[in-house]
């Protein structure tokens, strides 16, 4: 079975552009979760989606979005990127949901870089 | 606020050494604990725990929970090179009827040969 997968891998903006991130979950799974990981706060939870709804959001402000299309697939958005955006977004799949207590399984990541 | 504590930040060790590294935490609606391998990619699942006191085993790696004292340890027995990585302890909370992992900082482990 294949893994996640992300796309693009890197990514090189500048500030006050918007960017699109690409996440395939692994076939089956429903749940896609949005994650941003940076040396200072680590891997923080930014949104989960299960079948095309945003069921949970963290912390993070608006200009962070995302979808979920019906072949469970999703993406992210940022718009006016600022340079804290810079950052590695994992997305992670699993089959129902985080909340029951099943596997996330991780995709290797896009490595966003805001100049 | 939810909180996750990995200790030590950082540890350095020589092959066949035996490592264990702490994570603790304070939350509402734990659901499970569980513990990824990071090696500048994605992080790859090691164990998902949700009772305590019952050891998971998968080859030189254990870990175990304490939900009274709220904590978690991950062995590693006879160390090599390549368990160089960062170890990440994560806490999957139920939220909003679907949930969320509140990660910890992680343990950045180095093997040296």
């Amino acid at each position: 079975k294949a893994g996640v997968t992300q796309t693009p891998r890197y990514l090189i903006k500048t500030r006050g552009q918007q960017v699109t991130l690409s996440c395939s979950p692994i076939s089956g799974h429903r749940s896609v979760s949005w994650y941003q990981q940076t040396p200072g706060q680590g891997l923080q939870f930014l949104f989960e989606y299960f079948s095309e709804t945003q069921r949970n959001k963290g912390n993070f402000p608006g200009r962070f979005s995302g979808r979920q299309f019906s072949n469970s697939r999703s993406e992210m958005n940022v718009s006016t990127l600022e340079l804290g955006d810079s950052a590695l977004y994992l997305c992670a799949s699993s089959l129902f949901g985080q909340g029951r207590q099943e596997t996330q399984y991780f995709g290797p990541g896009t490595r966003l870089l805001v100049l | 606020e939810d909180k996750v504590v990995q200790s030590p930040l950082s540890l350095v060790v020589h092959e066949g050494d035996t490592v264990t590294l702490n994570c603790s935490y304070e939350v509402t609606n734990f659901r499970s604990l569980l513990w990824y391998k990071q090696e500048k990619k994605a992080p790859t699942f090691l164990f998902m725990l949700t009772s305590s006191g019952i050891e998971k085993k998968s080859g030189r790696l254990s870990s175990i929970l304490d939900k009274k004292e709220l904590f978690s340890i991950l062995n590693i027995t006879a160390t090599q090179t390549g368990d160089s990585a960062v170890y990440l302890c994560a806490v999957d909370l139920l939220y909003n009827q679907g949930g969320k992992l509140i990660f910890g900082q992680g343990t950045e482990l180095s093997v040296k040969p």
